[in-house]
């Protein structure tokens, strides 16, 4: 039984470009979050997926940001027109349909870095 | 709104000695849940435990033991017998709504440090 996958694991652009992350979660899991850790906090979400479906998308830090998860297996993260302050470690979890208020399991994160 | 509260920004203490961290929760709701996740130096968070709202009972598994108390909404973190194995940032978080579409809330971590 494989974890959460998240891909690249760094990457460092310019700013003013666009970038887009993968996280391939549990196979069994249909549920799937994004979260955003900057230095010395904790998680900071910012949307969720059941299924295919968004059904909470209103924290996303600004409409740069967007998700997708079409097949309702693998989601996709795209920050358009990068700024310095999204400079953070981005992180995806996923969690079983089994029961409610399951446990998260998180993927290693994709550290972007914005010059 | 929901908020978690973890006061110690970091801890440090000598290896076998019993360290508790702490962790005090704001929520409304009368059903909730409550984490501890470990981040270790490689980063990425591991998953310790989960207690539902209706669920007072404390729980030990091995070296650890959570304390969870509804009256003060706490809901503390106890290692025995500390390894250095055990350093890294120990986060506590707070689910709200049913099947967590609300996401995890999560406080701001207690960096532990175990010294040889």
């Amino acid at each position: 039984d494989t974890g959460v996958s998240q891909d690249p694991r760094h990457k460092i652009t310019k700013r003013g470009q666009n970038v887009t992350f993968r996280c391939d979660p549990i196979s069994e899991h249909n549920r799937l979050y994004w979260y955003r850790q900057t230095l010395g906090q904790g998680p900071e979400f910012l949307t969720y997926f059941q299924n295919e479906a968004q059904l909470e998308k209103s924290r996303l830090l600004s409409d740069r940001f967007s998700a997708e998860r079409p097949k309702g297996s693998f989601s996709t993260l795209e920050i358009q027109r990068t700024e310095q302050g999204d400079s953070a470690m981005y992180l995806c979890a996923s969690s079983s349909p089994l029961r409610l208020g399951d446990e998260q399991y998180f993927g290693p994160g994709t550290r972007l870095t914005v010059t | 709104a929901q908020k978690v509260t973890q006061a110690q920004t970091e801890i440090s203490v000598v290896e076998k000695e019993d360290v508790t961290l702490d962790c005090v929760y704001e929520t409304r709701d009368t059903t909730y849940y409550l984490f501890w996740y470990k981040q270790p130096p490689s980063g990425e968070l591991v998953f310790l435990i989960r207690r539902n709202s209706f669920d007072e009972q404390n729980e030990i598994s091995g070296r650890y033991s959570w304390n969870f108390q509804k009256s003060t909404s706490s809901f503390n973190f106890t290692i025995t017998a500390s390894q250095v194995v055990d350093s890294a940032v120990y986060f506590c978080a707070l689910s709200e709504a049913i099947g967590g579409a609300d996401g995890l809330t999560f406080g701001k971590g207690t960096h532990l440090i175990i010294q040889p």
